[in-house]
């Protein structure tokens, strides 16, 4: 069974960078076909899609972040990381750390990290 | 690629049915059959429910169905029980290697 599980910091104040790290248990890293994904949910429910990297590091982030997002991997503990720059208020959100089986879709998430700004 | 839209809420009977829309685009949910759709609890991860605008992940009831007509999907619950009251988000990527986009989230009340 395939287990996520997301570790962050605590409160942060603007201009900060995030760094956020998921832990994958059931699963390696880099077994081909999936994308690691992370995902934000703000206060009023909203989700929105942050971006992703694959078990060959490819990344791809959504065009509202991509100046500010950047993904890496740690083979040796078997996670992935988030880190966004410059934060500010409205990256306030739960922050998740997903599977996404390409077609099979988001099928695996973490419980959620809560990054107050 | 935009946000999908779905009502705020949608309410049901225990036993009767619901259906929830999620209207996208052509190029979108029109276009691809990347169609997912998610139940959240309150203080809980979102739950794959729906993928493929109709496939079913292991473990889902057959209560949950799925369907898809021009730019809009719709999930139906079918036998509303108790449990079903949660936030439903429907998702939609225009294909491999780019994003996935989400609707705003229906409250499903089960009255």
């Amino acid at each position: 069974q395939v287990q996520l599980q997301e570790s962050g910091p605590g409160p942060l104040r603007p201009s900060e960078t995030l760094s956020l790290s998921c832990s994958v248990s059931g699963a390696s890293i880099r077994s081909p076909g999936y994308y690691w994904t992370w995902i934000r949910q703000h206060p009023r429910k909203g989700l929105e899609w942050i971006g992703y990297i694959t078990h060959s590091g490819t990344t791809y982030s959504a065009p509202s972040l991509t100046s500010r997002v950047s993904f890496s991997l740690d083979s040796s503990k078997n996670q992935f990381s988030l880190r966004l720059t410059s934060v500010v208020g409205a990256d306030s959100s739960v922050y998740y750390c997903a599977r996404d089986g390409a077609s099979v879709g988001l099928d695996v998430w973490g419980r959620g990290t809560t990054v107050t700004v | 690629q935009s946000a999908l839209t779905q009502p705020p809420s949608a309410s049901g009977s225990p036993g009767h049915s619901v259906t929830i829309s999620c209207t996208g685009s052509s190029t979108d949910i029109g276009r691809y059959d990347f169609v997912s759709w998610f139940q959240q609890h309150p203080g809980k991860a979102p739950k794959l429910i729906l993928y493929e605008v109709t496939k079913r992940p292991s473990g889902v009831p057959d209560r949950f169905s799925g369907s898809k007509s021009g730019n809009t999907a719709s999930l139906t619950v079918s036998g509303l029980q108790t449990e079903d009251e949660a936030d439903y988000f429907c998702s939609t990527s225009a294909g491999t290697d780019t994003y996935w986009v989400f609707g705003g989230g229906t409250t499903l009340t089960v009255l």
